[in-house]
């Protein structure tokens, strides 16, 4: 298996402006996590479907951040409009089963909002 | 809410040494624990787990932790670093009723020639 994918893995962009960011999860997995990682506030979760629901968005800084996933091999962080402190190492992770079991975490993307 | 605390942000150790990553949780039923590995512009990778199943946990590369519920404890430790375990070791907890992972604030093993 390739293990959790994420495009890309480099982001810079300016203020206000859209960004996507991609996650393709393990095979046969059915949670996924958005995680954050910057120096001030360590690594945070953003929000985690199981089964492709939204279980837990309260991670989520705001309304300009939305995640969706549209099927089990998909999903979407969106930050719009971007502003430079989403600058930060954006994991994505997944999952099979229940709280004892490992998450495979994605190499992650790097976003810089300037 | 369940949380861990991670003792000292930067350990350093020579090779051959004792290595030891301090790990503290708050719960009051014990929770899942796990201890990740982080490399230089890489993503997390498992070390090992607690599940209740053995108070002593086994991991990869020669990793051991041991659960100590009356210390509150998941301390990391292997008997002789070697350079290649220099990276940044994240101690987590899973909460109860919770998928998701409630990490530390992680600790940056150095070690010296």
């Amino acid at each position: 298996d390739a293990g959790v994918i994420q495009s890309p893995r480099h982001e810079v962009t300016e203020m206000g402006q859209e960004v996507t960011l991609r996650c393709k999860p393990i095979s046969g997995h059915n949670s996924l996590f958005w995680y954050r990682q910057t120096m001030m506030r360590g690594l945070e979760l953003l929000i985690y479907f199981n089964n492709n629901v939204p279980i837990d968005d309260s991670g989520m800084p705001e309304d300009r951040f939305s995640a969706k996933m549209p099927n089990a091999s998909f999903s979407t962080l969106k930050i719009q409009p971007s502003e430079p402190r989403d600058s930060a190492v954006y994991f994505c992770a997944s999952s099979l089963g229940g709280s004892e079991n490992e998450q495979f975490f994605g190499p992650g993307t790097r976003l810089t909002v300037l | 809410a369940q949380s861990v605390t991670q003792l000292g942000s930067h350990v350093s150790v020579s090779e051959g040494a004792l290595v030891l990553l301090r790990c503290n949780y708050s719960s009051s039923v014990p929770p899942y624990l796990f201890w990740y590995v982080q490399y230089p512009n890489q993503g997390l990778q498992l070390l090992l787990k607690y599940t209740s199943a053995a108070t002593l946990v086994k991991g990869i590369n020669g990793f051991e932790a041991e659960f100590k519920k009356s210390e509150t404890s998941f301390h990391l430790t292997k008997p002789s670093a070697h350079m290649s375990d220099a990276a940044e070791y994240f101690c987590a907890v899973s909460p109860t009723g919770r998928r998701a992972l409630t990490f530390g604030s992680g600790t940056r093993l150095q070690v010296q020639p």
